[in-house]
């Protein structure tokens, strides 16, 4: 069955230092990747889309790689905040499917 | 934009109750609306897949005469949590497709409502 892997169930960085998460995937080819972030009690709220036949998009301080062979993804945040923390995921569909999401990483960004 | 609203946050009720979740895009048309239903520290698990004026697709597992989904217009959905037992205590979590837009491959979700049965 489809796997959806985010590495790390939570990561503590500090101010101003890159966060790179991490997700893996098993038993799928998505045709697109998408980076959502939820903050507790809320619901997920869009960051970044990655389509197969890209390698890597950015926005802003974020940035996000997509290796189809390795079937990873990699998200990063620049310059991080506090105001960064919160739970991020991972999530993977095909065209007009549902969003499959991995069970996220709390990030905990420390001033 | 791609904002969607739910209704109520937070309800609490006596088991055996029915409990209606409604779920709204506000400023964007959506053909297919989809809900989710996440347990504390775990991931978003998708129950049900509704189209409008089309009958919802509900994932295995999911008892469809339990969570009455429908879909009746292009941006609003409810979700109806029938005879809600303690064990239906959840945070339950609609998102949006676009209908048209640069944005169709996205899913926007709304904030939440917790349920709490008693």
């Amino acid at each position: 069955s489809q796997k959806i892997e985010q590495n790390s169930e939570a990561l503590n960085i500090q101010e101003g230092k890159t966060a790179t998460l991490t997700c893996n995937y098993t038993n799928y080819s998505p045709a697109y990747l998408q980076w959502y972030r939820q903050d507790p009690g809320r619901g997920p709220v869009f960051l970044l889309l990655i389509r197969e036949n890209e390698k890597e998009k950015r926005k802003e301080r974020l940035k996000v790689t997509f290796d189809t062979t390795l079937k990873q993804s990699l998200f990063h945040i620049t310059a991080s905040q506090p105001a960064d923390s919160a739970t991020y995921l991972c999530a993977l569909n095909q065209a007009g499917t549902a969003l499959i999401f991995g069970k996220g990483t709390t990030l905990s960004v420390s001033s | 934009g791609a904002v969607v609203s739910q209704h109520p946050s937070r309800v609490i009720c006596k088991s055996g109750t029915s409990v209606k979740i409604e779920c709204r895009s506000l400023d964007f048309q959506a053909t297919t609306m989809f809900w989710y239903r996440q347990f504390p520290k775990k991931s978003l698990m998708l129950m049900a897949t509704s189209n409008e004026g089309s009958k919802a697709t509900y994932e295995q597992g999911v008892e469809k005469d339990k969570f009455l989904i429908n879909h009746a217009s292009l941006t609003l959905s409810t979700l109806t949590v029938t005879s809600a037992h303690p064990e239906d205590s959840s945070f339950y979590i609609c998102s949006a497709r676009a209908a048209s837009g640069p944005h169709t491959d996205t899913q926007y979700f709304g904030p939440g409502t917790r349920l709490t049965v008693l």
